[in-house]
């Protein structure tokens, strides 16, 4: 079952710039997670967001979470090539189900 | 150095053959998960187990088995039920279940022979 879908596939774009990803849910969450995910490598969570919060800032990152769209957007401000990466919401559905449902991930490029 | 750790990084699968991914963490976490991720997707969930001694299936547990005897340990079975398991292998943890960060591993890549 897919609960985030992510959007778009692949994003490519200058350093300096910013860089925003998109990410639809299906059901009811309690809380949206965006993780990080270099070439063959584990994930790293970056920011978690709660369903009664709607934006939230870490560094360069800013995560919005639209409940009634049931949609969230990761901007990466000032972006840099070590952004380049693949990049992760998951979603924790109301209900304690006890387990995230990851989408399939914005591939971004960022060219020096 | 508190994390979780892998092995072994590459592993080969006989036709046939039953093969076990290594999982630990001395992170003190109750809850453990393994993912499947094929090129170019995002993770599926195989299983996942919220305390010692106690798991549950995933969406896609078949032809892969599991047990938590300890808590800092979660390996995760291939067994020759599963006839494509060719992927990359993800387990994570988190300090008491889903609504919590989780951290994850470096990660197994299985390849059949």
């Amino acid at each position: 079952s897919q609960q985030g879908e992510e959007d778009p596939q692949a994003l490519s774009i200058q350093e300096g710039e910013n860089a925003t990803m998109n990410c639809s849910y299906k059901t009811s969450i309690n809380n949206l997670q965006w993780y990080r995910q270099n070439s063959g490598r584990g994930l790293v969570h970056l920011i978690l967001i709660r369903s009664n919060e709607r934006e939230k800032h870490s560094g360069r990152l800013r995560v919005t979470l639209d409940t009634s769209k049931k949609s969230s957007s990761l901007l990466i401000t000032a972006s840099r090539a070590a952004d380049t990466a693949s990049y992760f919401c998951a979603t924790d559905a109301a209900g304690n189900t006890g387990k995230l449902i990851f989408g399939q991930g914005t591939t971004l490029q960022v060219k020096p | 150095d508190g994390g979780i750790t892998q092995s072994p990084k590459y592993l080969f699968r006989k036709e046939g053959q039953n093969v076990t991914l290594s999982c630990e963490q001395n992170l003190n976490h109750d809850a453990m998960y393994w993912y499947r991720q094929d090129p170019g997707q995002g993770l599926r969930l195989i299983y996942y187990s919220q305390i010692v001694n106690d798991f549950q299936k995933g969406d896609i547990a078949e032809g892969y088995s599991v047990s938590r005897e300890k808590k800092e340990s979660f390996p995760l079975t291939v067994t020759s039920a599963q006839k494509n398991p060719t992927a990359f292998y993800l387990c994570a943890s988190s300090a008491t279940g889903a609504s919590e960060t989780q951290y994850f591993g470096p990660g197994t890549r299985l390849l059949v022979l």
